[in-house]
């Protein structure tokens, strides 16, 4: 079967650093991608990654090890507008095939 | 930019009527997909399609049909809508490349009373 797990929430204050993790367990593997959704909003594309390693894209970044099953999020420099939730997705087989997602991690940011 | 349109942010319908979720994008992609969101489970698979009169099932496709006529339109029908069909459904679209975003519709929000 296919499986992504993902915490369900988190809580972080402004200015700090939060990391948000993703196991997966799939038939296959073709790339795994990060979206953040706002409240009664679509999901948006923040990041994606196919081969080992991170990848940094401004506050965010997102690092996967295909060995271990497994990805994060970083997120630096918490802002207010990053509660959202966040959604772990894997392409299981060729390029053009449909995403699996996990159930979201909702992370919400005070001052 | 590209626009994935969604012909309906809130929608009400009765319990087995036909009900008709349409969803346009304006970029020339040919895969199109249907999820639907329910709190505690996250995005589920419908159906998807990678060309015209092409379609797939995806994880939970019983209860609904498709209907892909032209590039730019997937059509999501529920047959005889049911109250455990009340949810959230979101349309996407992407062009069939290594790193394709999936580009989203705004989501029909469908309750069946």
């Amino acid at each position: 079967g296919q499986n992504i797990d993902q915490p369900t929430e988190m809580t972080a204050t402004e200015g700090a650093i939060v990391q948000i993790n993703c196991t997966y367990q799939t038939s296959g593997f073709n790339g795994l991608f990060w979206y953040q959704q706002h409240a009664g909003e679509a999901p948006t594309f923040l990041s994606y990654n196919v081969l080992d390693g991170l990848e940094e894209k401004g506050r965010f970044s997102s690092f996967l090890s295909r060995s271990k099953g497994y990805s994060y999020l970083l997120l630096k420099e918490l802002q207010m507008k990053d509660s959202a939730s966040y959604l772990c997705a894997v392409r299981a087989n060729q390029a053009g095939t449909a995403l699996i997602f996990g159930k979201g991690t909702t992370l919400s940011v005070s001052s | 930019d590209v626009k994935v349109t969604q012909s309906s942010r809130y929608l009400v319908k009765r319990t087995g009527e036909k009900v008709f979720l349409e969803c346009v994008q304006d970029m020339d992609h040919e895969n199109m997909f249907w999820y639907r969101q329910d709190p505690g489970l996250g995005l589920r698979l419908i159906y998807f399609s990678y060309d015209v009169k092409m379609k797939e099932k995806g994880d939970i496709p019983e209860g609904y049909s498709v209907s892909r006529e032209k590039k730019e339109r997937f059509s999501l029908i529920l047959e005889s809508a049911s109250t455990n069909q009340t949810s959230m459904y979101l349309c996407a679209s992407s062009f069939p490349n290594g790193d394709e975003k999936l580009f989203f519709g705004s989501g029909t929000q469908l309750s069946v009373l």
